[in-house]
């Protein structure tokens, strides 16, 4: 079984850099790549990050993530207030034929 | 441009049924994989299940298998979701996606914007 794991919350003042991971619980899922969204409250999920570290047009060069194969982690630097958000990190697992994601990470920004 | 909108949600009762539809413009939907999800209150996201590009693979959580069917009809571009036997735990706001790229490097790069299925 495929699990992605996040903390359940990060924080850190405007202006800082934050970082969440997602650290992957089985050694087959590694094969894939990790993709993050964000969900702010009662809005619908972004993509943030795709393939690992590639940005989507539009998203803020703010917004980074890496890949080690064992763990994902994207970076946040600049915060903002408006980043107050819910975070997911997310992949397909093509061995399982299903989409696995991580339980997700609350930002705030103090 | 992109657009995913849903639809069909609603307050229903345990064991009944309900069919979410994701109507997409802008692209063609035969042309990517497309996923379900879920989110139900206080949750985090769930992917729940997904139909292939050429319509030959589904697969689903173990928690929807025999209760919930993915399909699609191409020549309305609309996803659709049949959920039967509804239970209290498949309240949640029900999410349709189009995923992009290859089954390695793939992601859920547009996203509806959600529609609210309470079993009461």
């Amino acid at each position: 079984q495929s699990v992605l794991t996040q903390p359940p919350s990060v924080s850190a003042a405007p202006g800082q850099k934050v970082t969440i991971s997602c650290s992957r619980g089985s050694s087959n899922s590694g094969q894939n790549s990790v993709s993050w969204y964000q969900l702010l409250p009662g809005t619908t999920p972004k993509l943030l990050i795709y393939d690992n570290d590639k940005r989507p047009s539009g998203i803020p060069d703010r917004f980074s993530a890496s890949n080690s194969g064992t763990s994902a982690t994207l970076d946040i630097a600049g915060l903002q207030t408006g980043d107050e958000a819910d975070y997911y990190c997310g992949t397909w697992d093509s061995s399982l034929s299903a989409g696995v994601f991580g339980g997700g990470t609350k930002l705030t920004v103090l | 441009q992109v657009q995913l909108v849903e639809s069909g949600g609603g307050v229903v009762q345990p064991g009944r049924s309900l069919r979410l539809s994701c109507a997409a413009s802008g692209f063609t939907l035969s042309r990517h994989g497309m996923h379900w999800f879920r989110q139900a209150p206080g949750k985090g996201l769930e992917w729940i299940t997904y139909i292939s590009s050429d319509e030959v693979n589904k697969n689903s959580i173990l928690s929807v298998k025999g209760r919930f069917t993915v399909s699609r009809d191409t020549s309305k571009n609309t996803l659709y979701l049949q959920m039967n036997s509804l239970r209290a735990e498949d309240t949640a706001v029900y999410f349709c996606a189009r995923f992009s790229g290859s089954d390695g490097s793939g992601s859920w790069d547009y996203w509806g914007q959600g529609t609210l299925v309470t079993v009461s």
